[in-house]
């Protein structure tokens, strides 16, 4: 059982180049997450999904996008990367019950130059 | 969702019981809390949730008060294993959970 699955784990890129982060999981799961996590700060939430086909924003959406195309996938998408994205990015899913925790995956670390 | 206040750190000598605190006044009648931690750079992991009652499992305790404004997370063994920054969180829904700054725990040999 892999659980949330993140990838790449490291990633450089240039000002102004853009990248898809991969997130999967095969847990069966409705809900999916992807967070962002500064130095020395908290998580914050960036797009989330409930279900395959509906995504909605979080707390910083601005610079991203994501799709939900299957129960298992939920890519995120930086298009016109900026240095204030370098960051560390978590995705995560859960069923989406009140009493349920979250799952997450290993994170990716990003470094806009 | 209520917001919470915890210390920003703690030490705790290995093998004694580790005590988190977290205040959460504001909570509301259908908030879960949950703790999580995460150690140094790694994905935060789930620790325990609990609504009213006192729970525990296998990794901690988690003992709310009557009220419901504070809780205490309990790691009743702390190892070095168990450094690491530990999140309370209170949530309804499931779209959601705030991450403040919480407690880093320090173990000591």
């Amino acid at each position: 059982n892999a659980g949330v699955t993140q990838t790449p784990k490291f990633r450089i890129l240039k000002i102004g180049q853009s990248m898809t982060l991969q997130c999967a999981q095969d847990m069966n799961h409705n809900y999916m997450y992807w967070y962002r996590q500064d130095p020395g700060m908290g998580l914050k939430l960036i797009y989330y999904s409930v279900g395959a086909g509906i995504t909605d924003k979080g707390e910083v959406p601005n610079g991203y996008n994501v799709s939900r195309s299957t129960t298992e996938d939920f890519p995120l998408r930086l298009e016109l990367a900026a240095p204030s994205q370098t960051s560390v990015y978590f995705c995560a899913s859960s069923y989406g019950r009140t009493g349920d925790g979250y799952t997450f995956g290993s994170g990716t670390r990003l470094t806009v130059v | 969702d209520a917001k919470t206040t915890q210390p920003p750190s703690m030490d705790c000598a290995e093998g004694r019981a580790a005590n988190l605190p977290c205040n959460h006044s504001t909570i509301s009648g259908n908030e879960y809390v949950y703790w999580y931690r995460q150690i140094h750079s790694q994905g935060p992991q789930y620790i325990i949730h609990g609504l009213k009652n006192n729970e525990t499992n296998e990794m901690a305790s988690l003992i709310i008060t009557e009220d419901r404004k504070s809780s205490t997370l309990i790691l009743p063994h702390a190892t070095l294993r168990d450094t690491a920054v530990y999140y309370c969180i209170v949530r309804t829904g499931a779209n959601n959970l705030f991450f403040g700054t919480g407690t880093r725990l320090t173990v000591i040999p």
